[in-house]
């Protein structure tokens, strides 16, 4: 059953640069019909969109984060990463990865494998 | 790219039925037929329960219905149940590999 688990530093000075990597397990990152989300959680908030990827390396970001976001996939290691520069304490928040899938021929259009999670602090 | 309003609440009683509405666009929920549904208990990852607006994953209880009128989708619990006293959040496809969720609504089981 395909696993995703994400993995970086917990605390990340602000104005500094947040970096995650989500590790995809039983499952391959290049299948055709997928993408690759990252999602977060601020404390006491709701969930928030943050960005997609394809295994060929096309991007769809958050318009409020577009400026600050880079996200990446490296289908060598089976795995897609997460750059957020200039943190404030504002990108405090749990971090969730997960995998978008659709009905085929239909477009991905729902989350249906998430990862377990992990928060990230911004604070000095 | 606004988030999609849900009531910030929503309260029942044990067998009652209950109803989460979300309202969105003409960008995004009016737009097209893709607003998935996500139970969402405290420190766990989010659970799909309902896709593509009215589809229920294998596994989850079919007192979970999904159903969508213009620009407002809607999750209604049947038979309402303590264990499904969590959050909920929906969300929607906004053009290739873009989303927007929903604000979140919180039930309560009196």
């Amino acid at each position: 059953q395909l696993q995703l688990q994400e993995s970086g530093p917990g605390l990340v000075k602000p104005s500094e640069t947040l970096s995650l990597t989500c590790s995809v397990s039983a499952g391959s990152i290049s299948s055709n019909n997928l993408y690759w989300a990252w999602i977060r959680q601020p404390p006491g908030k709701a969930l928030e969109w943050i960005g997609s990827i394809f295994f060929s390396g096309n991007t769809y970001y958050n318009p409020s984060l577009k400026s600050r976001l880079t996200i990446s996939v490296d289908t060598s290691k089976n795995h897609f990463s997460l750059n957020l520069t200039s943190v404030t304490a504002a990108d405090t928040a749990v971090y969730f990865c997960a995998r978008v899938r659709g009905s085929i021929p239909v477009t991905p259009n729902w989350f249906d494998t998430w990862g377990q999670g992990t928060l990230v602090t911004v604070s000095s | 790219q606004s988030a999609l309003t849900q009531p910030a609440s929503v309260s029942g009683s044990p067998g009652q039925s209950i109803t989460i509405s979300c309202t969105g666009t003409s960008s995004d929920v009016g737009k097209y037929n893709f607003v998935s549904w996500y139970q969402k208990f405290p420190g766990k990852a989010p659970k799909l329960i309902i896709y593509e607006d009215i589809k229920r994953p294998s596994g989850v209880s079919d007192r979970f219905i999904g159903s969508k009128s213009g620009h407002t989708a809607s999750l209604t619990i049947f038979g309402l149940q303590a264990e499904d006293e969590t959050d909920y959040y929906c969300c929607s496809f906004a053009g290739i590999g873009t989303f927007v969720f929903g604000t979140g609504t919180k039930v309560t089981v009196l």
